[in-house]
């Protein structure tokens, strides 16, 4: 079983819709959880940052965590077409750890 | 603004050559990271080092090996290339300790024919 899971897709949504993206994990250490957005042929960028559990909010983006469930998500209000990216959920421990561990990655079509 | 410069966007090897990817961050960062990506497998850490000089087996290093003579470069090597390394390469750099966010380059897309 991999440390974090996270469906691959591929989704397609309309214009418009909410985007719900998921990720699963296993081990209860994990406080600092990262979303990132990556666009074809780039890399990776950090979209948002949550520690520990609760919500943020940034403009159409809403990350949750729900550490007792060991669930992560990321909503996406009003989605665009500029949405359509691959989508990677990342995850870390507090303390001595330099590396992080990322979902597969959910690849996101938004269509006009 | 943050930046990770990788050398170069595709790179086309022969089988058993010798190959070099390059890393440059501008941000003082103490780590450095080189991931592979392929389709239905995500990011695979190859490699990372957290200082100068030293260097971390991640989980996939058979075949590769890497060098950190400066804090800001960090260089990936492919021994004796073959088809199947053929993959996106991605460099990333993070500061030591608190939040652990990786900033990532723009990836080099290497061919091994």
């Amino acid at each position: 079983q991999k440390e974090v899971e996270q469906d691959p897709g591929p989704l397609s949504v309309p214009e418009g819709a909410i985007v719900s993206l998921n990720c699963t994990y296993s081990n209860s250490a994990f406080q600092y959880f990262m979303w990132y957005r990556q666009y074809s042929r780039k890399g990776p960028e950090l979209l948002m940052y949550t520690y520990s559990s609760g919500n943020k909010e940034d403009g159409r983006f809403t990350a949750q965590v729900d550490k007792s469930s060991k669930y992560i998500s990321l909503f996406i209000r009003d989605s665009q077409p500029s949405d359509s990216a691959t989508y990677l959920c990342a995850m870390s421990v507090i303390q001595g750890a330099q590396k992080l561990v990322f979902g597969q990655g959910t690849r996101l079509t938004i269509n006009p | 603004d943050v930046k990770v410069t990788q050398s170069s966007r595709y790179l086309v090897k022969r089988t058993g050559e010798k190959v070099f990817l390059e890393c440059v961050q501008d941000m003082d960062h103490e780590n450095m990271f080189w991931y592979r990506q392929d389709p239905g497998l995500g990011l695979r850490l190859i490699y990372f080092s957290y200082d100068v000089k030293m260097k971390e087996k991640g989980d996939i290093p058979e075949g590769y090996s890497v060098s950190r003579e400066k804090k800001e470069r960090f260089s990936l090597i492919l021994e004796s290339a073959s088809t199947n390394q053929t993959s996106m390469y991605l460099c990333a750099s993070s500061l030591q300790g608190g939040r652990n966010i990786q900033y990532f380059g723009a990836g080099t897309r290497l061919s091994v024919l």
